[in-house]
């Protein structure tokens, strides 16, 4: 079975802290993604990687940045944590273009107070 | 750009009551259109999906058809568990991608 492991379920961070969210993929998938899920927004993308190194801005990338040093291992790195980044982030891992099928992570929720 | 809409939640059913959970979409081209499914405590999972018009995606009992010309993806169960109490959500993706473009999702409870 494909696992995508998300480092933390559960984090509480200040205002202004730097944030690393942590996800690995042990499917060797080319393709990588951080959503948040917010009530009522539904999930919106943040960033994607095609390849290791490469990193493209989803739709809502601003307060984020993301780091892929390794294909298995995406961060979202929030760098001033805000009290509008509290949400629930999903990560999720894809084989190729074109199936349209994400394997998610059970998403990491973070409260900013 | 790409949207999906689908209906407010929460919806809620006795067990072995017919589901639909309406889902239609804004998208230049020809998108793809998936369902996903997130239960309690774990991350998305595919359902199902469809890839061309008249196309129909089904998995666990449930079905949805790919309606071009009401553009629209209503996901269907005609007896439905309590198991079957998640939150479901509608995607589509375009242009052979795989960035998907989410809708708010649905929460459904059944009761025994």
């Amino acid at each position: 079975d494909v696992k995508v492991t998300q480092s933390s379920r559960y984090l509480v961070k200040r205002t202004g802290e730097k944030v690393f969210l942590e996800c690995v993929q042990d499917m060797d998938h080319e393709n990588m993604f951080w959503y948040r899920q917010d009530p009522g927004l539904g999930l919106r993308l943040i960033y994607f990687s095609y390849d290791v190194k490469m990193k493209e801005k989803g739709d809502i990338p601003e307060g984020y940045s993301v780091s892929r040093e390794k294909k298995e291992r995406f961060s979202l790195i929030l760098e001033s944590a805000s009290t509008n980044q509290t949400s629930m982030y999903l990560c999720a891992s894809s084989p190729d273009w074109n199936t349209g099928e994400l394997f998610f992570g059970e998403g990491s929720r973070l409260t900013v107070l | 750009g790409d949207s999906v809409t689908q209906m407010e939640g929460p919806v809620t059913l006795s067990e072995e009551a017919f589901l639909t959970i309406n889902c239609t979409y804004t998208a230049t081209g020809y998108p793809s259109l998936f369902w996903y499914v997130q239960y309690p405590g774990e991350g998305l999972q595919l359902l199902l999906k469809a890839t061309k018009a008249d196309d129909k995606g089904s998995n666990k009992g449930f079905e949805a058809t790919y309606r071009k010309e009401t553009t629209s993806f209503h996901l269907e169960k005609g007896s439905v568990q309590v198991s079957d109490s998640a939150v479901y959500f509608c995607a589509l993706s375009n242009f052979g991608n795989e960035k998907l473009t989410f809708g708010t999702g649905t929460r459904l409870t059944i009761i025994p």
